[in-house]
């Protein structure tokens, strides 16, 4: 079953902090994946999208990785600010389909 | 937003009663998806739409129904509503569907509660 999981549930850091946040997938044959940000009351917004070819990238103080022999991506989040407190949610796309599978997300809270 | 709006945003609704969801698009994307996000759950496809009146349906499909008569509105019905329904519902977008680095861009959410 494609599957997307997510850890930590959740993460406390102060502001200033670097955090890294995990995302394990069993969905096959692999497609793209993607990170979002989720602010409170509002709709997922698309941080990075990576394919089989890429192994990182970058959007500002955000950035992916991707390791398609294991499965795995994980987001860094360098020099936290407190408008980083958001959800972030892994997403994950089959080859052809065009539909998404989402995990259900990291917490993330920064603290002055 | 990405020029996709909502409506309503929030509404409460008895058990047994339709209700009907709006998605409106300014992008002219080809595709459209209806999500709904629950708490422990990621966000589940509804039911989504590659072109005028070519809808498919989704994980959670049961309960729901869709319509798409124009490219840029995309409807979500529930014909009875039931309980297990409150959630927040999300339409998304997407030019070229879900492959490769196409983008997938959210509405601001609609919070739905029945009662």
């Amino acid at each position: 079953k494609n599957q997307v999981e997510q850890s930590p549930q959740s993460l406390i850091i102060l502001e200033g902090k670097n955090c890294t946040l995990q995302c394990n997938y069993t969905v096959s044959p692999f497609s793209n994946l993607r990170w979002y940000k989720q602010d409170t009351g509002r709709g997922p917004v698309s941080l990075t999208i990576m394919t089989f070819s890429e192994n990182t990238k970058s959007n500002g103080r955000y950035t992916a990785t991707l390791d398609a022999d294991t499965k795995q991506s994980s987001l860094h989040i360098t020099a936290s600010q407190l408008s980083d407190s958001a959800s972030y949610i892994c997403v994950v796309s089959a080859y052809n389909t065009d539909k998404l599978i989402f995990g259900t997300g990291t917490r993330l809270q920064v603290f002055p | 937003d990405a020029g996709i709006t909502q409506s309503p945003r929030h509404k409460v609704t008895e058990t047994g009663t339709p209700v009907t969801l709006r998605c409106h698009q300014t992008e002219n994307h080809r595709y459209m998806y209806w999500y709904r996000q629950d708490p422990g759950h990621g966000l589940r496809l509804i039911h989504y739409s590659y072109g005028v009146k070519d809808t498919d349906k989704g994980e959670v499909s049961d309960g729901y129904s869709v319509s798409r008569s124009k490219t840029e509105d995309f409807l979500l019905t529930l014909e009875s509503a039931t309980s297990s329904q409150t959630s927040v519902y999300f339409c998304a977008i997407s030019e070229y569907g879900a492959g490769g680095n196409n983008e997938q861009f959210f509405g601001p959410g609609t919070r739905l509660t029945v009662l």
